[in-house]
């Protein structure tokens, strides 16, 4: 049973970084990447890149090129997004869900319960 | 890269079909057959319920049907059920590695 675990809701000021997880099992890790996907308070569904399970190698949105980091940790079988300079624009829920291991075809049938990642100063 | 365009709601009334559209460009959802729809109650996560066009995942029900002509895809529910009522979201490749969403339908079973 594939199951993604995500951390908890962050509270964080205009300004500063976000990195929020996704514990990833039930699978084989390697097998897999992941997407990372938000959604502000009412609105719809923002894709913000895919990273691979089995290289690392990374695919991002272009209006998060310059402040996303996506990485993952063979070890403990766990996703990471980093979200750097936090606006009030950024305040979401942020989702991990199953990707493909080499491409992002959205045949994304796992996902992450979701972190609720707040700025305000 | 904006996003695919939907109806913002749509409705029916129990037992009855509705069928939501999805209209991208010949870069994503008319180049390629990677052409997703989610399922979204408030408070959860997204659902799976259509991929690749057509194909449904193990355990949607098949009064969840999708289609595409051209750039546009099309989601048919029929036999509405109360519980269907959700907000429903497609999704196509994009090229490049790349996805893009539609803006989502809110879907009322009246």
């Amino acid at each position: 049973q594939f199951q993604l675990v995500q951390s908890g809701a962050e509270v964080k000021k205009p300004g500063a970084s976000v990195k929020v997880s996704c514990k990833a099992s039930g699978y084989t890790f390697s097998n897999h990447g992941f997407i990372w996907v938000r959604q502000a308070p009412g609105q719809g569904l923002e894709w913000m890149g895919w990273i691979s399970g089995y290289d690392g190698k990374t695919n991002y949105a272009q209006k998060f090129q310059d402040r996303l980091t996506m990485t993952t940790d063979t070890s403990t079988t766990t996703a990471y997004m980093e979200l750097r300079r936090l606006t009030s624009d950024d305040t979401a829920v942020y989702y991990c869900a199953k990707a493909g291991r080499m491409t992002t075809v959205p045949n994304f049938d796992s996902w992450g319960q979701g972190a609720l990642v707040t700025v305000s100063s | 890269q904006s996003a695919l365009t939907q109806p913002p709601s749509a409705s029916g009334s129990p037992g009855q079909s509705v069928t939501i559209s999805c209209t991208g460009t010949s870069s994503d959802v008319g180049g390629y057959n990677y052409l997703s729809w989610f399922q979204q109650h408030p408070g959860k996560a997204p659902k799976l319920i259509i991929y690749e066009v057509y194909e449904r995942p193990s355990g949607v029900p098949d009064r969840f049907s999708g289609s595409k002509s051209g750039n546009t895809a099309s989601l048919t529910v029929s036999g509405l059920q109360a519980g269907d009522e959700a907000d429903y979201y497609c999704s196509s490749y994009a090229g490049s590695n790349t996805v893009i969403f539609g803006g989502g339908t809110k879907l009322t079973v009246l």
